[in-house]
C-alpha cells in the first residue's frame, strides 16, 4: 500500500521564479494539507483541501495557493519566491470520514531552495 | 492562538538510559494530541494519538501519556536506532471545524552505543 507521495524531491529555484509542488494522497485518503517546515522549527500549517475546495488556512499569503483534483491529488504553487520561502514541503492525507480527529499521514516532502 | 512548546530542544541519551520529552500545550479545547518521529531530511512518521486526559498508548519502547496540559513520550531503554526528532502536534477545537495541527519545533534525541 502506497503513501503519500511527493514531487520532486529537490529543487532549487531564483528569487521571484513561481514553483508548483504536487502530492499523492495515501491509498482511501480523500483530504489533503500542505505544511511548510523551516530548518530547526516545527511543520507550519499551509492550508487544507477537501472536496477540491480549500477548507481551512493558515497564516500564509496569498502567493501560496492549491489545487486539488478529482483523483485527490494535490498542487501546492508559490508565486513571487522569496529567500524565506526556502524549508522543506510537507503533504498530508487523511482517511475519508465524517469525523474531526483523524490522523494526517505525512509524505517525504520536497525540499525548496531559493537563491 | 494555539501553542505547543517541547523539551528539552535537544538530549543526549546512553544506550539503554530511559528518559521522557515533555509537550506542553495551550489550546481553545483538544481535539487530539499526536506524537511524531522525524528523521533528518524526511517527512514525520505517526507514532501515537490521544484523545483524552489519562490515556496511554504504548509501541515497543515507547510510551506516551496526556493530562490536561501536557503530554510526555516515555522512551524505555533506547537504542541507537531511537535517534530522530519527537515532534508533538495538537488538533484543537476553535470555532466552528479545525483540522491543521499545530506543531512544537520538536526535541532531537540522539541515543549514543
Amino acid at each position: 500500500d502506497a503513501g503519500v507521495t511527493q514531487s520532486p524531491t529537490h529543487l532549487i529555484k531564483t528569487r521571484g521564479q513561481q514553483v508548483t509542488l504536487r502530492c499523492s494522497p495515501k491509498s482511501g485518503h480523500d483530504t489533503v494539507s500542505w505544511y511548510q517546515q523551516a530548518l530547526g522549527q516545527g511543520p507550519q500549517f499551509i492550508f487544507q483541501y477537501y472536496e477540491e475546495e480549500e477548507r481551512q488556512r493558515g497564516n500564509f499569503p496569498d502567493r501560496f495557493s492549491g489545487h486539488q483534483f478529482p483523483n485527490y491529488s494535490s498542487e501546492l504553487n508559490v508565486n513571487a519566491l522569496l529567500l524565506g520561502d526556502s524549508a522543506l514541503y510537507l503533504c498530508a492525507s487523511r482517511d475519508r470520514d465524517n469525523g474531526l480527529v483523524r490522523t494526517q499521514y505525512f509524505g517525504p516532502g520536497t525540499r525548496l531552495l531559493v537563491l | 492562538e494555539d501553542q505547543v512548546t517541547q523539551s528539552p530542544e535537544a538530549l543526549r541519551l546512553q544506550e539503554g538510559e530511559s528518559s521522557s520529552l515533555n509537550c506542553s500545550y495551550t489550546v481553545s479545547g483538544l481535539r487530539g494530541l499526536f506524537w511524531y518521529r522525524q528523521d533528518p531530511g524526511k517527512g514525520p512518521e505517526f507514532l501515537f494519538t490521544l484523545y483524552s486526559a489519562g490515556e496511554e498508548k504504548e509501541k515497543e519502547r515507547l510510551k506516551a501519556t496526556l493530562t490536561k496540559k501536557e503530554s510526555f513520550l516515555h522512551i524505555t531503554a533506547p537504542k541507537p536506532e531511537d535517534s530522530a526528532t519527537y515532534l508533538c502536534a495538537v488538533q484543537a477545537r476553535s470555532g466552528g471545524s479545525n483540522y491543521k495541527l499545530t506543531f512544537g519545533k520538536g526535541t532531537l534525541l540522539t541515543v549514543n552505543p
